[in-house]
């Protein structure tokens, strides 16, 4: 089993739709949870950063972990032609770890 | 614009060669970091180097090296190339060492084509 599971999609939803995305992942030692965009051709940039279990809102976008379950999601609201990049999580634990990506799911969003 | 830089864009390149590939962190970050992004693997960590010294180290192969230089820029090189380098390769850097919450900045990425 990957340490960390996404589903690569593709997702294509109509402009306007309430997107969702997810990841799952085995380890527990896991504290740190974030979500990168990444458009074509391009690096990743952060969009969502959270500690521990909860929820976090930024904008159209939400971020929610839930730690007894080892799931985290990533909740796009009014979403936009703009919003279509594959979307990455990531996540590590306390101190000096090293980042653990899920594959990314690709996302397209319909004008 | 993250900030970060990396050059070349796009290598191409033949089985058993050697490469350079070079990153210019943003300015005041001192740790810099190495990933390799391939359709089947996904972003997989390589290696991270923080103010000269390596720190931490992932899935980095014998062939691949990488070194830190006193103005803090990163290169990392590839040796004895086999199809299966052929990969995006991106640079990453942070403030900090790499400690919690010391957010991660990416470049734009070389993209490595071995024939």
């Amino acid at each position: 089993q990957k340490e960390v599971e996404q589903d690569p999609g593709p997702l294509s939803v109509p402009e306007g739709a309430i997107v969702s995305l997810n990841c799952t992942y085995s380890n527990s030692a896991f504290q740190y949870f974030m979500w990168y965009r990444q458009y074509s051709r391009k690096g990743p940039e952060l969009l969502m950063y959270t500690y521990s279990s909860g929820n976090k809102e930024d904008g159209r976008f939400t971020a929610q972990v839930d730690k007894s379950s080892k799931y985290i999601s990533l909740f796009i609201r009014d979403s936009q032609p703009s919003d279509s990049a594959t979307y990455l999580c990531a996540m590590s634990g306390v101190g000096n770890t090293p980042l653990v990506f899920g594959k990314g799911t690709r996302l397209s969003v319909i004008a | 614009d993250s900030g970060v830089t990396q050059t070349p864009k796009h290598l191409i390149t033949a089985t058993g060669q050697r490469v350079t590939l070079r990153c210019s962190p943003r300015s005041g970050d001192l740790s810099v970091y190495w990933y390799q992004q391939s359709l089947d693997q996904g972003l997989q960590f390589l290696i991270q180097y923080y103010n000269g010294e390596e720190r931490a180290k992932g899935n980095i192969l014998e062939r691949f090296s990488a070194q830190q230089f006193p103005d803090l820029h990163s290169e990392l090189n590839l040796s004895s190339l086999e199809l299966g380098d052929s990969a995006l390769y991106f640079c990453a850097s942070s403030p900090r060492g790499g400690q919690t919450g010391d957010i991660q900045y990416f470049g734009a990425g070389t993209r490595l084509s071995v024939l």
